[in-house]
């Protein structure tokens, strides 16, 4: 599976944006990018995921880069609840669909 | 609709004694998966079942790990004999297909002394 390269943590401001980025320089056409985070104490849970235009659902949007080697999970309005370690997954649409974790990034959110 | 379920929660065990996990999937999903995760890593996947088939365990240590899904429902992840770098999160997900979202369960948090 390709690797992700992911900043190790992050801090936001309580109702402020969050970029969190994610590169993915060797990305294959056929690889979904996907995202899940992990709340303290808690398995991981899904977030979202793209191919190659951008997406959005009632959690966060996803921005992909044109050339597809980098994405951007966005969230919209940080609450103290989506304080976690984002993961970001390449899933390749023609393998075994498993998950890679790597290290994520942890997301401290500031009141 | 109910979530993964896993018990126990959580587990104390000294090294060479022998411990299981059971894990009870969202109702339906025929994939069942099971991870480790240590402190500080991300999850790392040990066994993947469809239905009461084994798809991929090339990461399960099976000299002292085994797991089993008998009717394709429950599952239960056994080790023996347990070690101190076994100390780690297991986690069990299920999703409805493979290629489907996969769904978390809590964890269970295993201390090996």
């Amino acid at each position: 599976d390709a690797k992700t390269t992911q900043p190790n943590s992050m801090e936001s401001n309580e109702e402020e944006p969050v970029h969190l980025p994610c590169n993915h320089s060797t990305i294959s056409g056929t690889d979904y990018i996907h995202w899940y985070r992990q709340l303290p104490s808690q398995g991981p849970e899904y977030v979202i995921h793209g191919l190659t235009s951008n997406v959005n659902n009632r959690m966060a949007s996803l921005a992909i880069a044109e050339d597809r080697k980098s994405s951007t999970l966005i969230l919209h309005r940080a609450t103290l609840r989506d304080a976690a370690v984002y993961y970001c997954i390449l899933l390749s649409g023609a393998g075994s669909y498993q998950l890679t974790f790597g290290k994520g990034t942890k997301l401290s959110v500031i009141p | 609709e109910a979530g993964v379920a896993q018990s126990p929660r959580y587990k104390i065990i000294e090294k060479r004694q022998s411990v299981a996990f059971w894990c009870n999937p969202i109702s339906g999903h025929a994939t069942l998966y099971w991870y480790q995760q240590i402190l500080g890593q991300g999850p790392k996947l040990l066994i993947q079942f469809q239905n009461n088939g084994v798809v991929d365990d090339s990461q399960l240590p099976k000299d002292r790990f085994s797991a089993e899904r008998l009717k394709g429902v429950d599952s239960t992840l056994k080790i023996q004999p347990a070690k101190l770098e076994d100390s780690a999160v297991y986690l069990c997900a299920s999703s409805p297909s493979m290629t489907d979202t996969q769904y978390f369960g809590p964890g269970t948090r295993l201390t090996v002394l």
